[in-house]
C-alpha cells in the first residue's frame, strides 16, 4: 500500500557534526515530498521540499535528496546545532489526488548533544 | 505576523462529553486542513476545506466527527460522545493555495478520560 516511513525512530549526534536522516516511501508514483520539523508541543515546520524531477535540493545548512529508484528521501543537516533537536518527518503530497493531503511518516527523534 | 492559531491549547474531557476544537488560519488563506496525530506518530490527514466547501473529509475516523468552516475563515473540529482512542494532538494547517506550503497551527492536545 501506499506509506511514507522512516529508517530509524532515533538519532543522537554531537553538535557540530553532519545529520542525515532517512525516509523511504512505497508509491512510485508519488511527485512531492516535504521536510518538516516538530518540536515539543509544536506543530510541525516546513523545512525544505523537493519534487520528483530533481534529486537534489539545497536550503540553508540542509540538503533533501531523492532517489527514485529505490524510492529512498534524506535530510542533510550539516553543522547540527542544539536547536535541531526535534522530530523530523517526511512528508508526501501527491499532484493530481486528494487536493493537497499530506501522507507523513513516522518520525525520527533526532538529538543533539553539546 | 499572525500565523495559524488554536484553541484550546489543551483539552480533557471525560468521556462520552462533546468537544469543540477552533482553529484561526493565516488571514487570506483559502485552504484549510485538519489532521490527528498521535503519540509518537505522524500527522494523519482528517479533512479539508476550500473557502467554506469540504472537498474532502475521507480521513474523519467515524461519524462522531464533525468539521466546518461556515464563512471561509475560521474551521470547528467537533468530536461528540468521545472515546478514549480521540485521546490525541488535532492539528490545523492553512495554505494559500492546494499547492503551497502548508503552514501548522500549535495543535490542540486531547485528552479523553
Amino acid at each position: 500500500g501506499e506509506s511514507v516511513g522512516l529508517h530509524l525512530p532515533t538519532l543522537s549526534v554531537q553538535e557540530g557534526d553532519n545529520s542525515i536522516i532517512n525516509c523511504a516511501y512505497s508509491n512510485s508514483a508519488s511527485d512531492y515530498f516535504i521536510w518538516y520539523k516538530q518540536e515539543s508541543g509544536k506543530g510541525p515546520q516546513f523545512i525544505i521540499d523537493i519534487r520528483s524531477n530533481m534529486d537534489k535540493r539545497q536550503g540553508q545548512r540542509v540538503t533533501v535528496l531523492l532517489n527514485k529508484t529505490v524510492k529512498h528521501l534524506s535530510l542533510q543537516i550539516a553543522a547540527t546545532q542544539p536547536g535541531d533537536s526535534a522530530v523530523y518527518f517526511c512528508a508526501e503530497n501527491k499532484y493530481g489526488s486528494t487536493l493537497g493531503r499530506l501522507y507523513f511518516g513516522r518520525g525520527t527523534q533526532l538529538t543533539v548533544w553539546p | 505576523g499572525a500565523g495559524v492559531s488554536q484553541s484550546p491549547r489543551y483539552k480533557v474531557a471525560k468521556r462520552g462529553q462533546d468537544v469543540a476544537l477552533r482553529c484561526d488560519p493565516i488571514s487570506g488563506h483559502v485552504s484549510l486542513f485538519w489532521y490527528q496525530q498521535a503519540l509518537g506518530q505522524g500527522p494523519e490527514f482528517l479533512t479539508y476545506f476550500q473557502n467554506e466547501a469540504q472537498l474532502d473529509k475521507s480521513g474523519l475516523p467515524s461519524d462522531r466527527f464533525f468539521a466546518e468552516r461556515p464563512e471561509g475563515s475560521v474551521s470547528t473540529l467537533k468530536i461528540q460522545r468521545t472515546q478514549q482512542e480521540d485521546s490525541a494532538v488535532y492539528l490545523c494547517a492553512s495554505s494559500q493555495a492546494i499547492t503551497n506550503e502548508q503552514f501548522f497551527g500549535p495543535g490542540t492536545r486531547l485528552t479523553v478520560l
